[in-house]
């Protein structure tokens, strides 16, 4: 199993362009979530999945829309990326739940200009 | 609500001596904890987790972690710090109900030779 992979492993973008992020897990997870990192504040929740077809908001939702359209592909799109979205983002899987122990992708470094 | 409060951003500790992490969590009902590892520009590697069984949890090299229910602590140690430990950790809550992984800001533990 590759577990759960993420590309690219680095993007720069400009200020209003737009992206999105891939995350595909080959494990049969039913959920799936992104996270952003950022010095000092730990990782925080952007949105989250728990089947195909069924998404929701995390704690910082703006700027980003996801879709789960597949078991094993969970996509971040940033409509038009902000300096504020510049981070490390991670994707991350687990068989039923948030109470299931997560798996994580290596992450994106993205930088916004 | 639930919440995780890392109460340390930074710890160093000494070769062959204690480490302590400590982590207090808020949370409506019965949660799930976890620790996770973050090595330098890597991902995150699960430690151990609590989920309502034995309040002593064992993770990998050498961590445990005691669920104390009446503090709302959930702290993380080990009996003898290695130089391969230096890493950044981050505490976890999770409830089944809100299907949300909390984090914690993390604490980044350093290790002197």
């Amino acid at each position: 199993n590759a577990g759960v992979t993420q590309t690219p492993k680095f993007q720069v973008l400009k200020t209003g362009q737009s992206m999105t992020l891939q995350c595909a897990q080959d494990m049969n997870h039913e959920y799936m979530s992104w996270y952003r990192q950022d010095p000092g504040m730990g990782l925080r929740l952007i949105h989250y999945s728990v089947g195909a077809g069924i998404t929701d908001q995390g704690e910082v939702p703006n700027g980003y829309n996801v879709s789960r359209s597949t078991t094993e592909d969970f996509p971040l799109r940033l409509l038009s990326a902000a300096p504020s979205q510049t981070s490390v983002y991670f994707c991350a899987s687990s068989y039923t739940q948030s109470t299931d122990t997560q798996y994580f992708g290596p992450g994106t470094r993205l930088t916004v200009l | 609500a639930q919440s995780v409060t890392q109460l340390d951003s930074h710890v160093s500790v000494s070769e062959g001596t204690p480490v302590l992490l400590r982590c207090n969590y808020s949370s409506s009902y019965s949660p799930s904890l976890f620790w996770y590892v973050q090595h330098p520009n890597k991902g995150l590697q699960l430690l151990l987790k609590y989920t309502s069984a034995a309040t002593l949890v064992k993770g990998i090299n050498g961590f445990e972690a005691e669920f104390k229910k009446s503090e709302t602590s959930f702290h993380l140690t080990k009996p003898s710090a290695h130089m391969s430990d230096a890493a950044e950790y981050f505490c976890v809550v999770s409830e089944l109900i809100t299907y949300k992984y909390i984090f914690g800001t993390g604490t980044r533990l350093k290790v002197l030779a």
